[in-house]
């Protein structure tokens, strides 16, 4: 079981250029997670998806699209990168098909994100 | 709204001493709490959550936590810190409409000395 997998593991973009970060599970999981990680800031909720062909908001999507392709993947896209998006972004699952609060989420590695 | 703040962005200890790490969370309903390490260059694990089946939760690597409803606290100890601990620790919190998105804190980096 590699777990939650995350690539590339790192990235620099110019501004403007667009981009996607590709999140993997293999652990049979319903739920699935984007959070970006800010000094300080501890990590935010970008997106999340509870069941296949759903996704919606969380705290901080503004710039973001996410798309669940099927019950294993969940990406995140950058459409025009700006400098405030430089960050460190993790994706997360869990295995509730509903999202519940006492529900376990398990963490990729992350993805470095540096835009210039 | 949830809220989580964890006292002390960074907290240094000697090795072999008492490891105790602060958190404190505002929920209009009865929550869900978490805590989670995250070592340098990896994602964060659990250590342990609260889930209001006991008010003291052990966690991994000898971790405990101590849910306090009149003190709204959850903060995390170890009676005796090794190397190995040093990482950055977070607090979080569910519940509520907010389902379960999690509501970090902003983390606390341990640093253990020899």
């Amino acid at each position: 079981n590699a777990g939650v997998t995350q690539t590339p593991k790192f990235q620099v973009l110019k501004t403007g250029q667009s981009m996607t970060l590709q999140c993997a599970q293999d652990m049979n999981h319903n739920s699935m997670y984007w959070y970006r990680q800010d000094p300080g800031m501890g990590l935010r909720l970008i997106y999340y998806s509870a069941s296949e062909g759903t996704t919606d908001k969380g705290e901080v999507p503004n710039g973001y699209n996410v798309s669940r392709l099927n019950k294993r993947e969940f990406s995140l896209r950058l459409e025009s990168a700006a400098p405030s998006q430089t960050s460190v972004y993790f994706c997360a699952s869990s295995e509730a098909r509903r999202v519940l609060s006492q529900e376990t989420q398990y963490f990729g590695p992350g993805t470095r994100l540096l835009v210039l | 709204a949830q809220s989580v703040t964890q006292l002390g962005s960074h907290v240094s200890v000697s090795e072999g001493a008492l490891v105790l790490l602060r958190c404190n969370y505002s929920s209009s309903v009865p929550p869900y709490l978490f805590w989670y390490v995250q070592y340098p260059n990896q994602g964060l694990q659990l250590l342990l959550k609260y889930t209001s089946a006991a008010t003291l939760v052990k966690g991994i690597n000898g971790f405990e936590a101590e849910f306090k409803k009149s003190e709204t606290s959850f903060h995390l100890t170890k009676p005796s810190a090794h190397m190995s601990d040093a990482a950055e620790y977070f607090c979080a919190v569910a519940g509520g409409t907010s389902y379960g998105k999690l509501t970090f804190g902003q983390g606390t980096i341990l640093t253990v000395h020899p």
